[in-house]
């Protein structure tokens, strides 16, 4: 299975900062990899599919890039909405794998 | 917009099967795959399996032995029954709608809101 690992676990920021997540891949997924953000007691929400693309109806501010083993989620500029965790998901690959997640907490 | 909802008992016995149904509707049912995905308490996310509305199913590799997955196109929904459960399969299971964009473009929208079901006796 293609293991995904995010990092940092877990990040303290304040409203307004600019954040950068990490995944990476145990093997190239190429761009076939998906972000969605949790908030508590939620279901997952989709943010971006094909690492870079921005689902319908989710604030510009968020951002996605990297292609290959390494890719990065970008928030440009925090809001309290945005304090959640954070799965990537790769598609490249059956069975299709999940992160463990970045949790997000306000500081 | 489409909704899906998760249904079935919240608390199973060890070495039973679990059942849970997910309905779907204010969307088309047929032109989808339907997926199974959980979440152990404080954990990350596994996906179970899913299903073409055509009745074809993909199963994650490590839960194939114990795993049904079915669809009832007259119904809009789909099942999961999973067998011979132990306390490891305590999770929230959500029910998702699988997207596909060509070539291995595939990911999971909309969600269902999830549903706890605990293995203990």
């Amino acid at each position: 299975d293609v293991q995904m690992t995010q990092s940092p676990s877990s990040l303290s920021a304040s409203v307004g900062d600019r954040v950068t997540l990490t995944c990476r891949a145990s093997q190239s997924i190429t761009i076939y990899l998906n972000w969605y953000q949790q908030r508590p007691g939620k279901a997952p929400k989709l943010l971006l599919y094909g690492a870079s693309t921005l689902e319908g109806g989710v604030p510009s501010r968020f951002s996605g890039a990297g292609s290959g083993t390494d890719f990065t989620l970008t928030i440009a500029s925090l809001q309290p909405e945005d304090f959640a965790t954070y799965y990537c998901q790769q598609s490249a690959l059956a069975p299709y794998t999940f992160g463990q997640g970045t949790r997000l907490d306000i500081k | 917009q489409v909704q899906l909802q998760e249904s079935g008992p919240g608390l199973v016995k060890p070495s039973e099967t679990l059942s849970l149904t997910c309905a779907v509707s204010g969307g088309s049912f047929i032109h989808y795959q339907w997926a199974w995905i959980r979440q152990p308490p404080g954990k990350g996310l596994e996906l179970i399996g899913y299903i073409y509305s055509s009745g074809i199913t993909v199963y994650n590799p490590s839960l194939k032995s114990r795993l049904t997955i079915s669809v009832d196109t007259s119904k809009d929904q789909f099942s999961l029954n999973l067998r011979s459960v132990v306390a490891a399969d305590t999770a929230v299971y959500y029910c998702a709608r699988v997207r596909v964009g060509g070539f291995s473009y595939l990911w999971f929208d909309p969600w269902g809101q999830g549903m706890l079901v605990t293995v203990s006796s």
